[in-house]
């Protein structure tokens, strides 16, 4: 099973900065996947990133808000954008490996903006 | 993607068998039933999926009956180590999409 780091592991930030998250993985995998976890919720799909190609974003998110990178096969990077509290969530990347609808998931970055 | 139902919380003692009824009464012939353990400040882990019938693994088992509108997630002799959220998810494998529900806190207690 894929092996997930993500960096920062939490920060507070200040209203109106931006804040890039990193997502590696200890193999190569053709998709990856950003949720958003608020407090006290369940996990909401942010986006899809493929390799070589535009993320997919679900509804209620938006490229400008969160704009992500997929270099290569084992890094992705989400980026939140002019942050406001209602931002305050953990955000997590996750992997599958193989149409199974088993994900592997990072440990997630708990973010708190003020 | 099938709408799941399951119960927010259940209580629980350790040692004991802690079943979790999930109920998908729109299940598509090609969906599949998969649950997912989280503990707290950790992302989501993988814990079972299937079918139909029954799936036994070295965590857990996962009861599925003919008309497949529902699944009991069993997790048998339970410690404190199990206290988490589980979710359970309902669709096709090819959608990669996961859609994580509001989740059944399950508290073990000594």
């Amino acid at each position: 099973s894929a092996v997930i780091s993500q960096k920062p592991s939490r920060d507070i930030c200040q209203r109106g900065t931006s804040l890039t998250i990193q997502c590696q993985v200890d193999s190569q995998v053709t998709m990856m996947f950003w949720y958003r976890q608020q407090p006290g919720q369940s996990l909401t799909l942010i986006a899809t990133a493929n390799q070589g190609s535009e993320a997919t974003y679900e509804s209620g998110f938006v490229i400008d808000k969160f704009p992500i990178s997929r270099p290569n096969l084992t890094f992705s990077t989400l980026t939140v954008s002019n942050m406001s509290p209602e931002d305050s969530s953990i955000y997590l990347c996750s992997v599958e490996e193989g149409q199974t609808y088993e994900q592997y998931f990072g440990p997630g970055t708990r973010l708190t903006v003020t | 993607l099938a709408k799941t139902t399951q119960p927010i919380s259940m209580d629980s003692y350790e040692g004991q068998e802690v079943n979790i009824t999930c109920s998908h009464n729109n299940i598509a012939t090609n969906d599949y039933i998969t649950w997912y353990q989280q503990f707290p400040s950790q992302g989501p882990r993988f814990i079972i999926q299937g079918y139909k019938t029954k799936v036994t693994n070295e965590v857990a088992s996962l009861f599925i009956p003919a008309d497949r509108k529902s699944s009991t997630l069993s997790l048998p002799r339970v410690s404190l180590s199990d206290t988490a959220v589980y979710y359970c998810l309902v669709g096709d494998r090819s959608d990669y999409k996961l859609s994580f529900g509001a989740g059944t806190t399950v508290t073990v207690r000594a």
